[in-house]
């Protein structure tokens, strides 16, 4: 069993739709979350992060924890073209230089 | 965050011949990663490279095949030698950097696409 588990997608929305994105992990170790995007030809860009169970709100972004089910999601108010990217998550003990990486949710926002 | 230049950017190389990677950050730290990005996996990542001494692979990678430099606190190389196709890949350089909030973040350079044929 991986340790982080994500839906590759693709998924296709259009412009103004919310997005759910979301990754299930196994090890009950991991304090740390993060979602990154990664454009086409780039690196991965680091969006979000939280460490407690509960909603964290960035602007259009919302990133959901639920440590009791071992469940991550990044949601994406009124999506826009530019949101279209590869969104990754990753998780990652308190301490250590150990990162957990799910494969990426291709997302692709229509005019 | 960081400013973090990797080049080149993307190559096309013949199998059995080997590619130097270049990593420059913009501040001194002391860890700095290198990730291997296969279509359809998660990130993996092959080595940390600390300044003054030997980097430290992970399972799967060894030092004949990515060999590591870290010759001062803003750069890094690693070299993919003797190239295969399985090699083609996105190799990233990344390092963790504090946030002023919790633990360290880690930052992602652009990226190099090597494509071996």
């Amino acid at each position: 069993q991986k340790e982080v588990e994500q839906d590759p997608g693709p998924l296709s929305v259009p412009e103004g739709a919310i997005v759910s994105l979301n990754c299930t992990y196994s090890n009950s170790a991991f304090q740390y979350f993060m979602w990154y995007r990664q454009y086409s030809r780039k690196g991965p860009e680091l969006l979000m992060y939280t460490y407690s169970s509960g909603n964290k709100e960035d602007g259009r972004f919302t990133a959901q924890v639920d440590k009791s089910s071992k469940y991550i999601s990044l949601f994406i108010r009124d999506s826009q073209p530019s949101d279209s990217a590869t969104y990754l998550c990753a998780m990652s003990p308190l301490t250590g230089n150990q990162f957990y990486f799910g494969t990426g949710t291709s997302l692709t926002v229509i005019p | 965050s960081a400013v973090i230049s990797q080049k080149p950017s993307r190559d096309i190389c013949q199998r059995g011949t080997s590619l130097t990677i270049q990593c420059q950050v913009d501040s001194q730290v002391t860890m700095m990663f290198w990730y291997r990005q296969q279509p359809g996996q998660s990130l993996t990542l092959i080595a940390t490279a600390n300044q003054g001494s030997e980097a430290t692979y992970e399972s799967g990678f060894v030092i004949d095949k990515f060999p590591i430099s870290r010759p001062n606190l803003t750069f890094s190389t690693l070299t993919v030698s003797n190239m295969s196709p399985e090699d083609s890949s996105i190799y990233l350089c990344s390092v963790e950097l504090p946030t002023g909030t919790g633990r360290e973040k880690l930052f992602f350079g652009s990226g190099t696409q090597l494509s071996v044929l």
